[in-house]
């Protein structure tokens, strides 16, 4: 069973470019949640999903950030017209249902705006 | 904001004991304490979680008070590779109840 799956690791934008972050949840988890940890700081939620459905968004930026987690494929976060305080870690964890006694993690995307 | 106090940074040296306390004095009755690491900027990995008697799984112990203000994680034998920040957290456990993380305490075991 593969764990949580984060791609890509790294990812340079340029400011203004849009970036996407995919996350693929542990097989049989149907509960996605989303983190940044800004540099040298603590994780933040940002998000939690479950399949079709934003469950949670009170940690995501008003604007310019989105998330979806579709019926098929990977839950995705989308940056639009990044700016040099969006670099950060992006950490993604799933859940099992009913239960979600741990959330397992991904390694992280680190975004680089530049 | 998180719920838990810990202290910023420790040590501990190989083959010891490291004892990481954390404080919790909201807590509520139906909140568990959850401990998490994340090892240089890797992504957080789950450790030990408990309500109100003590713990221990092959990571690690952990031990809550009687009144539950307070914990203990316990690595028994440290290694360089326990080295991490180490995360205490306070939540329900299941429903959509995220994880609230603190500042943690930094590890170090050394040789």
């Amino acid at each position: 069973n593969a764990g949580v799956m984060q791609n890509p690791r790294h990812l340079v934008r340029r400011r203004g470019q849009e970036a996407r972050l995919r996350c693929s949840p542990m097989k049989g988890h149907s509960h996605v949640y989303w983190y940044r940890q800004l540099p040298e700081e603590g994780l933040k939620f940002m998000v939690y999903l479950q399949k079709e459905n934003i469950i949670d968004e009170s940690g995501m930026p008003k604007e310019r950030f989105s998330a979806e987690f579709p019926k098929e494929g990977p839950s995705i976060l989308r940056i639009q017209q990044v700016v040099r305080g969006d670099s950060a870690a992006y950490f993604c964890a799933s859940s099992p249902l009913p239960s979600n006694t741990e959330a397992f993690f991904g390694q992280g995307t680190r975004l680089t705006v530049v | 904001d998180a719920k838990t106090t810990q202290p910023p940074s420790m040590d501990c040296a190989e083959g010891r004991a490291a004892n990481l306390p954390c404080n919790h004095s909201t807590i509520s009755g139906n909140e568990y304490v959850y401990w998490y690491r994340q090892i240089h900027s890797q992504g957080p990995q789950y450790i030990i979680h408990g309500l109100k008697n003590n713990e221990t799984n092959e990571m690690a112990s952990l031990i809550i008070t009687e009144d539950r203000k307070s914990s203990t994680l316990i690595l028994p034998h440290a290694t360089l590779r326990d080295t991490a920040v180490y995360y205490c957290i306070v939540r329900l456990q299941g429903g959509s109840e995220k994880l609230v993380f603190g500042k943690g305490t930094k590890l170090t075991v050394n040789p």
